[in-house]
């Protein structure tokens, strides 16, 4: 079965300063990685993937991610961090025979200024 | 990407009673999927809907207390049937895009009294 783990429930950065969320997985075969936001009372938002190719991948808002094999990481960064940044962050994969996307438990992103 | 409503987009309900939540997407689609988000918790998916066939429910979901509708490609719906505070949650509705990302809509916040 595929698994998602964010091992940090809130992460907390000054804004300016570069920040990391991190995300490891385990899944059958090669993964299709994703990270989602999710601002107070909205939906989720649709950040970045990761299916093949460059492991550096870059997504919306400035936020990029790093797909990592041999450490079965995918962690998110952003050089440096807005308030406004502040919100919920989901990991999920996705293996590359079926459709169900599993989620990570969420980190909060507190940004202080 | 898929502009997806959904509506309620928030409802207060007795215990006993049942709540239709409906999506609307903006484009044919051949999957949609329905997540349940448990307060402060991670989210987890609900059941698979395919336009002409029953859906599939994940395990400790089931089609009575869940029933799911999909009249045609565009459109669901997704019943929580006889209430209890349990029940209170946020159901979202999830579409896949055309490079494996998924994208949500804004959910529908339910509280169970």
């Amino acid at each position: 079965a595929q698994s998602v783990a964010q091992p940090e429930d809130q992460v907390n950065v000054a804004e300016g300063n570069p920040l990391t969320v991190k995300c490891t997985y385990s899944v059958s075969g090669n993964p299709y990685l994703f990270w989602y936001v999710q601002y107070p009372n909205r939906g989720l938002q649709f950040l970045l993937k990761y299916i093949t190719g460059d492991n550096l991948v870059k997504g919306s808002y400035g936020f990029e991610a790093e797909f990592n094999k041999s450490q079965t990481s995918f962690h998110l960064k952003k050089p440096s961090a807005l308030v406004s940044d502040s919100a919920l962050y989901f990991c999920a994969v996705r293996d590359n025979a079926g459709n169900m996307l599993t989620f990570g438990g969420g980190t909060r992103l507190m940004v202080k200024p | 990407s898929a502009v997806i409503s959904q509506k309620p987009s928030r409802d207060i309900c007795q215990r006993g009673t049942s709540l239709t939540i409906q999506c609307q997407v903006d484009s044919q689609v051949t999957m949609m999927f329905w997540y349940r988000q448990q307060p402060g918790q991670s989210l987890t998916l609900i059941a698979t809907a395919n336009q002409g066939s029953e859906a599939t429910y994940e395990s400790g979901f089931v089609i009575d207390k869940f029933p799911i509708s999909r009249p045609n490609l565009t459109f669901s719906t997704l019943t929580v049937s006889n209430m209890s505070p349990e029940d209170s949650s946020i159901y979202l509705c999830s579409v896949m895009g055309g490079g494996y990302e998924q994208y949500f809509g804004p959910g529908t916040r339910l509280t169970v009294t």
